[in-house]
C-alpha cells in the first residue's frame, strides 16, 4: 500500500521568497516521486521526478525536491517566487505493483504568490 | 502540450444519462489511466489500461466502465449519471506499464451533471 500526505493545504509566500511545500510518503516498496503543477483551468503538468537515482532532484521552472528516505519526505522548494508559480501543487508516489502501476495523489497544496 | 489529448473538454448532460469521454495518448505510449478529481475526493485513480488489457483498477463505480482500443485510444463510459459524478476526468498516458516511467496527463474532461 501507498499513501502520500501534503502538510499544507495552502501556503502563500511573498513574490520573490522562497518556496518550501512539503509531502511526506509511505510506500511498501522503494518509491518513485513525482510532484505535478495544475494552473487554474489547465491539466497536470510534471515538474519532476525522483526515482531512485540522485536524491536532490532539479526539475523544470527553477524547482527541485530532495528525497529523504530516513525522513520519508519529498518536499518541494524554489529559491525564489514568481507570481506565474501561483497554482496546485500535487506530491504523487508511484509504486510498481507487479507490472501493473498506479498513481496515488496527495490532497494537493495551493500555492499563492503575492506581489 | 502534454501530447495527451481528450474529447471533449466540458460536457453538460442530464441525470440518468450516458457519456462517453475520449482519449488519445502520446505517440508512442502503451499505457492510458483515468483519474477523477471532484472537490470532495481530490485526484482518484479509476483504470488503467495497457496495451488494450485491463491492468489495474482504482476507485470505478460499477457505473462506469473503460476500454481500450487497438490504436491505443481509450474512452472512459458513464451510466446512469449522478449529480456526484460531477467532475473533472483526466486522462494520462506512459511509455510503460510497470517501473518509473511519469505519465503525461490530458487537459481534462469536465463533465456537469444536472
Amino acid at each position: 500500500a501507498q499513501s502520500v500526505t501534503q502538510l499544507d493545504s495552502h501556503v502563500s509566500v511573498s513574490e520573490g521568497t522562497p518556496v518550501l511545500l512539503r509531502c511526506n510518503y509511505s510506500s511498501s516498496y522503494s518509491p518513485s516521486l513525482f510532484w505535478y503543477v495544475q494552473h487554474p483551468n489547465k491539466g497536470l503538468q510534471l515538474l519532476l521526478k525522483y526515482t531512485s537515482a540522485a536524491t536532490l532532484v532539479k526539475g523544470i521552472n527553477g524547482f527541485e525536491a530532495e528525497f529523504k528516505k530516513s525522513e520519508t519526505s519529498f518536499h518541494l522548494t524554489k529559491p525564489s517566487a514568481h507570481m506565474s508559480d501561483a497554482a496546485e501543487y500535487f506530491c504523487v508516489v508511484s509504486d510498481p505493483l507487479g507490472s501493473a502501476r498506479q498513481l496515488t495523489f496527495g490532497s494537493g497544496t495551493q500555492l499563492t504568490v503575492l506581489p | 502540450d502534454s501530447g495527451v489529448t481528450q474529447t471533449p473538454k466540458h460536457l453538460i448532460t442530464a441525470t440518468g444519462q450516458r457519456v462517453t469521454l475520449r482519449c488519445s495518448p502520446r505517440s508512442g505510449d502503451l499505457s492510458v489511466y483515468w483519474y477523477q478529481q471532484s472537490l470532495d475526493q481530490g485526484l482518484q485513480f479509476l483504470i488503467q489500461y495497457y496495451n488494450g488489457e485491463e491492468r489495474a483498477k482504482g476507485n470505478i463505480l460499477e457505473r462506469f466502465s473503460a476500454q481500450q482500443f487497438p490504436d491505443l485510444h481509450s474512452e472512459l463510459n458513464l451510466s446512469s449519471l449522478e449529480l456526484g459524478d460531477s467532475a473533472l476526468y483526466f486522462c494520462a498516458s506512459s511509455l510503460e506499464g510497470g517501473g518509473a516511467t511519469e505519465a503525461f496527463f490530458g487537459q481534462g474532461t469536465r463533465l456537469t451533471v444536472v
